[in-house]
């Protein structure tokens, strides 16, 4: 059973544009929701994270909205950049500091 | 931000030797150091969760003989591998979790790619 699911293996979007990546999750005892961000060959680098207690935080160019009745978040990246392409996982904590991680998806910032 | 370092970034072994893996917390007390291994095309799995001063904790299907964890320090878990075999070949990743304001987030390390021949 995937507790965390991330429906889009890829997206590709216009420099400039905003991203939006999504994520569903089935636990609702899930304390904070993480995003990640990793290059090939790399390991993760943490971005943002929400606690389940709010609905929104906003880093800079990246803001993660938490939709708890929907068991739902996304992520935002706006403006997107080249740099920014990378796979991104979202990740649901429990009140262990165990990850639960969804399967990534792969943003494709195209110039 | 916190930071974790893990050594060596790559390691090439022959098969039937051992292969320790250090991960640090460089500037914080990581009082809870997980070790995940990377699957090529799929997300991270995690293999053991350890404690200082603890036993880990090892997830079901990972073998503890094997994949032996230590975590002595608040600043330092060790995983070894033990008589690696090829199929052992994979991108290992630490993370840790500590005290203060880090107990919310896990810092993760930038990985080891282990090539076993």
């Amino acid at each position: 059973d995937q507790q965390v699911k991330q429906n889009s293996p890829s997206l590709s979007v216009q420099e400039g544009r905003i991203s939006i990546l999504n994520c569903d999750y089935t636990n609702s005892m899930f304390d904070y929701f993480l995003w990640y961000k990793k290059y090939p060959a790399e390991g993760p680098t943490f971005l943002i994270s929400i606690s389940s207690i709010k609905d929104k935080n906003e880093d800079g160019r990246f803001t993660v909205f938490l939709n708890k009745s929907a068991k739902h978040l996304s992520l935002h990246i706006v403006p997107s950049q080249p740099g920014d392409s990378a796979v991104y996982f979202c990740a649901g904590m429990d009140s262990n500091y165990q990850l639960i991680w969804g399967a990534g998806t792969k943003l494709i910032i195209k110039p | 931000g916190a930071v974790v370092s893990q050594h060596p970034s790559r390691v090439i072994c022959k098969s039937g030797t051992s292969v320790k893996i250090e991960c640090r917390s460089l500037d914080f007390q990581a009082t809870t150091m997980f070790w995940y291994r990377q699957f090529p095309k799929q997300s991270l799995m995690l293999m053991a969760t350890s404690n200082e001063g603890s036993k880990a904790t090892y997830e079901q299907g990972v073998e503890k003989d094997k994949f032996l964890i230590n975590h002595a320090s608040l600043t330092l878990s060790t995983l070894t591998v033990t008589s690696a075999h090829p199929e052992d070949s994979s991108f290992y990743i630490c993370s840790a979790t500590g005290t203060g304001g880090f107990y919310n987030e896990q810092f993760f390390g930038p990985g080891t790619r282990l090539t076993v021949l």
